[in-house]
């Protein structure tokens, strides 16, 4: 249980293009999930929560004009990188939140590796 | 605000032998604490968390870690390593009770194993 996917797993584009990049929850409903971005040989930053039927909230420094967010449903939230630029090219995780009461696990996608040429 | 710490980069085991990871975090109350791992290129796979009750942790694929509170310390161990064990290993810590459920993550150790 708790298999959260991604799609798509890589995605080559053009600077100036936009890209969508999905996180779905396969057994599990997640009223929050959280995306992260990862640059190589280094940790996990948050870049935003994501509250089903409300909106992202972004960490400081994050462009939330860049990074759209949308948490349409209790099993999918997508991020679309608008105007995509080299220095957009990351690895991209989302993780989903369950609830067990008072406690909370993150369960990870296998992230998305953009290239932005 | 609330920040882990993983103080090796890089730890090379041979196979078969015992495994500690150290993982210290900083925080002024009881923080919910994980272990995950994560092999190239893929996401991150949960291995064990705390939250409250038993300091011995243990999790999947025969690892275990020991909350000391004293210490501010979540070490992960495994007592014989096996190949298939060498990735990054992220210790992570989560604040309850301020509706923050964001995890803040340390800096990774990666895992060599020597045949």
């Amino acid at each position: 249980g708790a298999v959260v996917s991604q799609h798509p797993s890589w995605v080559i584009c053009k600077s100036g293009t936009s890209v969508k990049i999905e996180c779905r929850s396969l057994d599990f409903q997640a009223t929050t999930m959280f995306w992260y971005r990862q640059f190589p040989k280094q940790s996990l930053m948050l870049m935003a929560t994501s509250n089903e039927g409300s909106k992202a909230t972004y960490e400081q420094g994050v462009e939330k004009d860049k990074f759209l967010i949308n948490h349409a449903s209790l099993t999918l939230s997508t991020l679309t990188v608008t105007s995509a630029h080299p220095e957009d090219s990351s690895f991209y995780i989302c993780s989903a939140v369950t609830s067990g009461g008072r406690t909370d696990t993150q369960y990870f996608g296998p992230g998305t590796r953009l290239t932005v040429l | 605000a609330q920040s882990v710490t993983q103080p090796d980069i890089h730890i090379t085991v041979s196979e078969g032998a015992s495994l500690e990871l150290r993982c210290n975090y900083s925080y002024g109350a009881t923080p919910y604490l994980f272990w995950y791992v994560q092999s190239p290129g893929q996401g991150l796979q949960l291995l064990l968390k705390y939250f409250s009750g038993d300091t011995l942790v243990q999790g999947i694929k025969g690892f275990e870690a020991e909350f000391k509170r004293s210490q501010s310390s979540f070490n992960l161990r495994k007592p014989s390593v096996h190949w298939s064990d060498a990735a990054e290993y992220f210790c992570a810590v989560g604040v309850a009770g301020t509706g923050r459920r964001a995890l803040t993550f340390g800096s990774g150790t990666r895992l060599q194993v020597q045949p």
